[in-house]
């Protein structure tokens, strides 16, 4: 999606490092989202925001980090704690409106040196 | 948390036959069942969506079918193309958030 840009498209991190991933839009959508993706696993919600400066726990947030300080940015970093960060990431925004559907970036994957 | 169960996990089906996907969900109170493809290395994007109050739509190729009393919505591709290959994904919306089904595998065979 042309208005979702993720980067970067590569990423590899060594052992007790933290590393972020970049998501940025120009949409103007309000709410923005990270997934992990895991083969079989379908999308899991790590992160959502709905509003600058607020953001909360999706169903598996642990070793995960989430900011949210302008509109258009909703950087995750990926800590040291989460021992399985190996997958495919991917953020998404969603205009808050009644049937709209998400937005997709085209993902970071994440593997571990 | 509602489900939403996607079926089957992959398919193959020769090119020009008819795939159909299954998804099955727990809550009426949804009110918008979108149908995403992903690509190899890609996001997925938006193919088609349905309104619980519409029993079928048809864009192109690809016909949601949605079964209101059984709680059960379908996609279909007719004459299935080796460009429809991809990955699957029914949702529905849950609050803040759009629940996902695992997704489903489709190999169009040449």
């Amino acid at each position: 999606d042309g208005g979702i840009t993720q980067s970067p498209k590569y990423l590899f991190r060594k052992e007790g490092q933290n590393v972020t991933l970049s998501c940025e839009q120009n949409l103007n959508h309000d709410a923005m989202y990270w997934y992990r993706q895991d083969p079989g696993q379908g999308l899991r919600l790590i992160y959502y925001s709905q509003i600058v400066n607020d953001f909360q726990k999706g169903d598996i947030a642990e070793g995960y980090s989430v900011s949210r300080e302008k509109k258009e940015s909703f950087p995750l970093t990926v800590t040291s704690a989460q021992k399985n960060p190996t997958a495919f990431y991917l953020c998404a925004t969603h205009p808050l409106t009644e049937n709209q559907p998400q937005h997709f970036g085209d993902g970071t994957r994440l593997s571990i040196l | 948390q509602q489900q939403v169960k996607q079926s089957p996990q992959s398919l193959i089906v020769q090119k020009g036959g008819i795939s159909i996907i299954n998804c099955a969900y727990e809550n009426t109170a949804f009110d918008y069942f979108p149908w995403y493809q992903q690509f190899p290395g890609k996001g997925p994007a938006l193919l088609i969506a349905i309104r619980p109050d519409v029993s079928e739509k048809k864009e192109g190729r690809f016909t949601i079918s949605f079964n209101k009393s059984a709680k059960q919505f379908s996609l279909h591709i007719m004459d299935s193309q080796p460009g429809d290959s991809a990955t699957y994904f029914c949702a529905a919306p849950q609050d803040d958030k759009i629940i996902f089904g695992k997704g489903t595998r489709l190999h169009i065979l040449p």
